[in-house]
């Protein structure tokens, strides 16, 4: 199996700054890895597909980075429906396996 | 837009088997991949498996031995079943829809609380 390390798994921040979120895999897989926002009790929400495209009708100020056994999670300028926890995961084989999660909270 | 929803009992007996429902609001049956996701309280999120338009499964290996999973395209639905349920099957299960192996998972169901006790 892939095991995604994402970290760290919680971070404070205030309204207007930037956060960064990694997610470390295990081996390669080129870029099938994808971010998702989630708020208590919601599903995941789709926020960056392959390592670095943005979903259609996420704000960019939301971007993604990364290929190979590395990735990132970029939010700028910090608004208040960011705060929420946060999901790496892997696509590249079965079990599909997601990181642990980021919970984002504020300042 | 698809959009899904999850149904079936919210609360099942430690040994029996877990029922859920998937219903696929257009006739997209074809068009996906069917992955079931589940959420422990306060934990990450975990696959289950995916079942796709030929009926072809791919189950998580830590659960395979207990699922079975189900296509009913004529009523667009997706069937989970997993059997000899404990405590810790005690979850939210999405099922959620992506357009081939490899794919993001995009979109999902709202989820329903399936709570494993006596």
């Amino acid at each position: 199996d892939i095991q995604v390390t994402q970290s760290p798994s919680s971070l404070s921040a205030s309204v207007g700054d930037s956060v960064t979120i990694t997610c470390r895999a295990s081996q390669s897989m080129n870029n099938f890895l994808h971010w998702y926002q989630q708020k208590p009790g919601k599903a995941p929400k789709l926020l960056i597909y392959a390592a670095s495209t943005l979903q259609s009708g996420v704000p960019p100020r939301f971007s993604g980075s990364g290929s190979g056994t590395d990735f990132i999670l970029t939010i700028s300028n910090l608004q208040p429906e960011d705060f929420a926890t946060y999901y790496c995961q892997q696509s590249y084989s079965t079990p599909y396996t997601f990181g642990q999660g980021t919970k984002l909270e504020i300042k | 837009q698809v959009q899904l929803q999850e149904s079936g009992p919210g609360l099942v007996k430690p040994s029996e088997t877990l029922s859920l429902t998937c219903t696929v609001s257009d006739g997209s049956m074809n068009d996906y991949y069917w992955s079931w996701i589940r959420q422990s309280p306060g934990k990450g999120l975990e696959w289950i498996g995916y079942i796709y338009y030929k009926g072809s499964t791919d189950y998580n290996p830590s659960l395979k031995s207990r699922v079975t999973m189900s296509l009913d395209t004529p009523k667009n639905q997706v069937s989970l079943k997993l059997k000899s349920v404990t405590a810790a099957d005690t979850a939210v299960y999405f099922c959620a829809g992506h357009k081939g192996y490899g794919e993001r998972f995009d979109p999902w169901g709202q989820g329903i609380l399936v709570t494993v006790s006596s």
